[in-house]
């Protein structure tokens, strides 16, 4: 059963602060991608990787970075954390070579930034 | 630029009626993929296609395969369960791109 881990569930930031959300995925994928979701907005793709060492911006990487330091995990990180960041996020895996012919999420993380 | 368009936004429904979600979209995709966000805010994947439909119990889907320019989303005989939000996802022909809809609230009442 592919699965794909986010942590923490919720956070709770403070302006300017740093908060890393972390993704593994035990299916051997090698796409993952960051998502957005706000109501008005529907998902919304912030970085994604090919593989392990790759990133590349999605629609909206304004304000955040993002790692793959190997395989299983992709991480996303806000150096410096706006009220504007307050959403669920969600990651997923894809298993095509070639965009994402099925996309296996995480369960998301509510992040809110004071 | 590339979009996809959900329809409706928001469906009220009573329990043992049917309905049909659809997604249009400006350019031609390469596969759609269909997912019910449940109360706790987490994605589940109901179909994948790159053509023609599926089916799973009261669920089916169909993907244009002439023009793929359109997807739907059949729910028949609706359970209170089904309630949720439902989200396409749009492969872009040619291009290494996933674009979604907005979501349908979707709510089944007794």
């Amino acid at each position: 059963e592919a699965a794909v881990t986010q942590s923490p569930r919720n956070k709770v930031a403070v302006t300017g602060g740093k908060v890393t959300l972390s993704c593994n995925q035990t299916n051997n994928h090698n796409n993952m991608y960051w998502y957005r979701q706000d109501t008005g907005h529907g998902l919304r793709l912030i970085h994604y990787s090919y593989g392990a060492g790759s990133t590349e911006k999605g629609d909206i990487p304004d304000g955040y970075k993002a790692s793959r330091p190997s395989q299983e995990n992709f991480s996303l990180i806000l150096e410096l954390a706006t009220p504007s960041q307050t959403s669920v996020y969600f990651c997923a895996s894809g298993d095509a070579d070639w965009g994402a012919e099925t996309l296996y999420f995480g369960s998301g993380t509510r992040l809110t930034v004071l | 630029g590339d979009q996809v368009e959900q329809s409706p936004s928001a469906l009220s429904l009573h329990e043992g009626t049917d309905s049909a979600l659809r997604c249009n979209f400006t350019t031609t995709m390469r596969s759609v993929q269909w997912f019910r966000q449940n109360s706790r805010g987490s994605l589940i994947s109901l179909f994948y296609l790159a053509s023609g439909t599926k089916e799973n119990g009261r669920l089916k889907s169909a993907f244009d395969s002439k023009e793929r320019r359109y997807s739907t989303l059949h729910i028949r005989d609706a359970q209170l369960e089904d309630s949720g939000t439902y989200f396409c996802a749009a492969e872009v022909t040619n291009a290494y791109k996933v674009i979604f809809g907005k979501g349908t609230h979707l709510h089944v009442l007794p």
